[in-house]
């Protein structure tokens, strides 16, 4: 099975108000991204955990945050919502081991802001 | 990204007809991936790759580290190929993937 889960699909959120985004992987993959996918744009890394180690882009440090509680979740959490936040966010997973580091993503939740 | 260039931005395709994608890198790359965007915006894996070619069905990709680029054939272009498709390149393992800006492919009856 190499599925990524994520949840919800779709998600509305009201400016100034927290977004709380989820996903999972069943693979025992060691590492989990969180990618943002803007039309016309190529998906941009937000972060991504390495095991626990949580690795955050610079330009987006301030932004995202996220945890990972075990192996298999990883959430991306937005304190307070901007209209810039509205985007397709993207999970994705990989084994991250040796030169086979395939990443699989998810079906994404697409975050709309007003 | 800067590190990844695909071409074309787009690209017309009658059926049964073939093309090829190309990604250029401006750095080293130490793999690459493939994916094929669907109409609901998620990321389809079509091949990962740290040299060489690989070939699925009517798809093939080659990754010539090198000389920093790889390659999608579309070979018998079917209505279902359409989509964007998009390179992404790792520099090195532990990092995550940066993606090119997509070409956009319309396959046409």
């Amino acid at each position: 099975d190499t599925t990524v889960k994520q949840n919800p699909r779709y998600k509305l959120a009201r400016v100034g108000k927290p977004v709380n985004l989820i996903c999972s992987q069943t693979m025992n993959h060691d590492t989990m991204y969180w990618y943002q996918k803007k039309p016309n744009q190529a998906p941009k890394l937000l972060l991504f955990y390495y095991d626990k180690i949580l690795n955050r882009e610079a330009d987006t440090f301030e932004k995202f945050q996220s945890s990972r509680p075990n192996n298999s979740f990883c959430s991306l959490y937005i304190g307070s919502a901007g209209l810039e936040y509205s985007a397709m966010y993207l999970c994705a997973s990989s084994r991250a081991r040796g030169s086979q580091n395939t990443l699989y993503f998810g079906a994404g939740t697409r975050l709309s802001v007003l | 990204g800067d590190q990844v260039e695909q071409s074309p931005s787009a690209l017309s395709l009658h059926e049964g007809t073939g093309s090829a994608l190309r990604c250029n890198f401006t750095t080293t790359m130490r793999a690459v991936q493939w994916f094929q965007q669907n109409s609901r915006g998620s990321l389809i894996n079509l091949f990962y790759l740290a040299s060489g070619t690989k070939e699925n069905g009517r798809l093939k990709s080659t990754f010539n580290s090198k000389e920093s680029y790889s390659t999608l054939h579309i070979r018998d272009a079917q209505l279902e190929d359409s989509g964007t498709y998009f390179c992404a390149a790792a520099y090195n393992y532990a990092q995550g993937l940066t993606f090119g800006l997509g070409t956009r492919v319309s396959v046409f009856p």
